[in-house]
């Protein structure tokens, strides 16, 4: 059974970068997508982009385009995600999640995230 | 990106209640549409893949149904234990996309 182990709360000031890690254990890991979803508080879920290990194929939600940087390493099963440039407005439970796929022959079916990261809490403030 | 809308925004219904949903996309997604449930100071957890094929030790009273644009959760007899916030979440377009969210309480 896969489960992914976060790192640890980060305080951060802004115009600085964090660069926060989820480690998968119990099962494969580069076949998989680890994506990264975050929660402002009181707020809802949002989509800040993937990467497939196997192939290192990233895909970033348009917002974060140029401030996020998704990153993976195969010998640890270890996905990174770099937001730099950080503002207030980044404070945030940032997750991550693995993309699970349905496949019928040879076509993908579905998509979505089965397996969840606790989170971890990215406070920005100066 | 694909828009989501999700209706209502918060609910209050009784324990036993039937409860629904909805999820409306911006574009087609066919059946690419998952829920999800997160409760207070917990990470989000998969209910519903693929529209309406229920996750794994998932109550199935649970249960998901639509394509295309137009979706629904329905949860038939609410339980005390479903008291949470509710997404939906596309997976069709290159970059994925949540509705803005469903609060449930109990009346």
């Amino acid at each position: 059974q896969v489960q992914l182990e976060q790192s640890g709360a980060e305080v951060k000031k802004p115009g600085s970068s964090v660069k926060v890690s989820c480690e998968a254990s119990g099962g494969t890991f580069d076949k998989f997508g680890i994506n990264w979803v975050r929660q402002a508080p009181g707020q809802g879920l949002e989509w800040m982009g993937s990467i497939v290990p196997v192939f290192g194929i990233t895909k970033y939600a348009q917002k974060f385009q140029g401030r996020v940087t998704i990153t993976a390493a195969k010998s640890t099963s270890t996905a990174y995600m770099d937001l730099s440039s950080l503002k207030s407005e980044d404070t945030a439970v940032y997750y991550c999640a693995r993309a699970n796929v349905v496949v019928i022959g040879t076509i993908p079916y579905s998509y979505y995230m089965d397996v969840w990261g606790k989170g971890t809490t990215v406070i920005v403030s100066s | 990106d694909i828009q989501m809308t999700q209706s209502p925004s918060s609910l209050s219904a009784s324990v036993g209640d039937r409860v629904t949903i909805t999820c409306r996309t911006s574009q087609t997604i066919k059946n690419y549409l998952n829920w999800y449930q997160q409760k207070p100071g917990t990470a989000p957890k998969l209910l519903i893949f693929a529209a309406s094929s229920l996750q794994s030790g998932v109550p199935a009273r649970f249960s998901g149904s639509g394509s295309g644009t137009d979706f629904t959760l329905t949860i038939t007899t609410l339980q005390p234990e479903d008291v949470a916030t509710y997404y939906c979440q596309q997976s069709y377009a290159t970059t994925w996309t949540f509705g803005q969210g469903t609060k449930v309480e109990i009346k």
